[in-house]
């Protein structure tokens, strides 16, 4: 069964503004764990920013924010402050057992 | 200090052949996992290795195979490759197994053609 949703296969955002990268997921535990990685065109996946199901705050990490709405089952990764750096793909993930499933993505597009 | 290294970084193969693809972790590393990629989607899991014993497996057919040396580098082979196993392999390390905040350090992968 598909634990996390990604709707947003694209995006495009101007540089030096914010944009909001959409994950919701499905999970029974009652402790989790969510996360987000960056792929570029290069292939390797980047570690961004984790949140806990129990944290009290909302992660952040730099320019990278997460909206963590446990309620909705809903995690959504904020990039402010857009840099054409971060052209890349976004992949929402949960902790599941001693593994990782990911989303499908989405494809984010800096323009200058 | 080495972040995770995968070789070949590509490869292409033809039906019905074998491939092994190779791993090596970052320093003081214990914990290695395979991730298939393919494209347009996330990748999926295959397999983990810790301390040199397979700890899961995800829904892949036999034909996929692994193990990790004492010095915890570690090997992914697939046989009988088939067209749908073209794919970034991704191999990824951690400390220990999986922890809570689930820091993977992942390598650039291989990328596997099968023609």
């Amino acid at each position: 069964a598909q634990k996390i949703t990604q709707t947003q296969p694209g995006m495009f955002v101007q540089e030096k503004e914010a944009v909001t990268l959409d994950c919701t997921y499905d999970t029974s535990d009652p402790s989790y764990g969510l996360f987000w990685y960056k792929q570029p065109s290069s292939g390797e996946m980047i570690f961004l920013i984790y949140q806990g199901s129990y944290d009290q705050q909302n992660a952040t990490e730099g320019r990278y924010s997460l909206n963590f709405q446990k309620a909705r089952k809903s995690a959504n990764l904020v990039i402010s402050a857009s840099q054409l750096g971060d052209s890349a793909m976004y992949f929402c993930a949960i902790l599941d057992d001693y593994k990782l499933s990911f989303g499908a993505g989405t494809t984010v597009t800096v323009r200058a | 200090d080495a972040g995770v290294t995968q070789s070949p970084t590509h490869l292409i193969k033809t039906r019905g052949q074998q491939v092994t693809l190779r791993c090596s972790p970052i320093s003081g590393h214990k914990s290695v996992s395979w991730y298939q990629q393919v494209l347009g989607q996330g990748p999926q899991f295959i397999f983990q290795y810790y301390e040199k014993e397979e700890r899961g497996r995800g829904n892949f057919p036999d034909r996929f195979s692994a193990r990790q040396f004492p010095n915890y580098s570690s090997e992914l082979n697939v046989n009988a490759l088939l067209l749908g196993d073209s794919a970034l392999y991704l191999c990824a390390s951690s400390l220990v197994g999986l922890d809570r905040e689930g820091k993977l350090f992942f390598g650039s992968g291989t990328q596997l053609s099968v023609l």
